[in-house]
């Protein structure tokens, strides 16, 4: 088992671009989610996932997208950077819920200059 | 919705001497109460949870407990080493869907 795997590891954009985090988990987890970690601020999530189809915000959604295809994959787009989403991103996956331990991946370093 | 307080943001403690660290939390209805620890350069790792039917909970050095009345809940670490060093989170959930952090605790421990 791999876990949760996190791509690519670090990525520097210009403001005005678009990426894609992506986060695929070979766990069979049901729920996954999208979190930002920055000084002092802890972990804040984004945008999680009770299952395939099923996505719903977090506590700082503005300025991003995700959608659960699979029950695999959870991958998180910014649409437009700005830099002020700078920011370590990770992805974390559990069985069932946010109720659960949760599996983290390595993060993604991005950097929005 | 839930907000999760934690104090302090840092610590600094001998080794051997034991570690508080405190949360508070909003939400009546959360009933679950992880503690996350997160080296340096790497991702959080679960160390203990605890759930609301459950007061006090122990592994090792590490303990965990919760006043539901209060809406607080503390990690304990005793006889505290170098490689405890880290950033501890805690975090609560009141159902299948979010899980709310603090904003973490630097603890160093001094050899």
């Amino acid at each position: 088992n791999a876990g949760v795997t996190q791509t690519p590891k670090f990525q520097v954009l210009k403001t005005g671009q678009s990426m894609t985090l992506q986060c695929a988990q070979d766990m069979n987890h049901e729920y996954m989610s999208w979190y930002r970690q920055d000084p002092g601020m802890g972990l804040r999530l984004i945008h999680y996932s009770v299952g395939a189809g099923i996505t719903d915000q977090g506590e700082v959604p503005n300025g991003y997208n995700v959608s659960r295809s699979t029950t695999e994959d959870f991958p998180l787009r910014l649409l437009s950077a700005a830099p002020s989403q700078t920011s370590v991103y990770f992805c974390a996956s559990s069985l069932l819920g946010g109720n659960q331990p949760q599996h983290f991946g390595d993060g993604t370093r991005l950097s929005i200059l | 919705g839930e907000n999760v307080e934690q104090h302090p943001s840092t610590l600094s403690v001998q080794e051997g001497d034991s570690a508080v660290i405190k949360c508070t939390y909003s939400d009546s209805a959360s009933n679950y109460f992880p503690w996350y620890k997160q080296e340096l350069g790497k991702r959080p790792q679960l160390i203990i949870d605890i759930r609301s039917n459950v007061g006090e909970k122990k592994d090792q050095r590490i303990a965990v407990t919760l006043n539901k009345t209060a809406k607080h809940f503390s990690l304990h670490i005793t006889e505290t080493q170098p490689e405890d060093s880290a950033v501890y989170f805690c975090a609560a959930s009141n159902n299948t869907d979010k899980l709310i952090f603090g904003t973490g605790t630097r603890l160093q421990v001094f050899p």
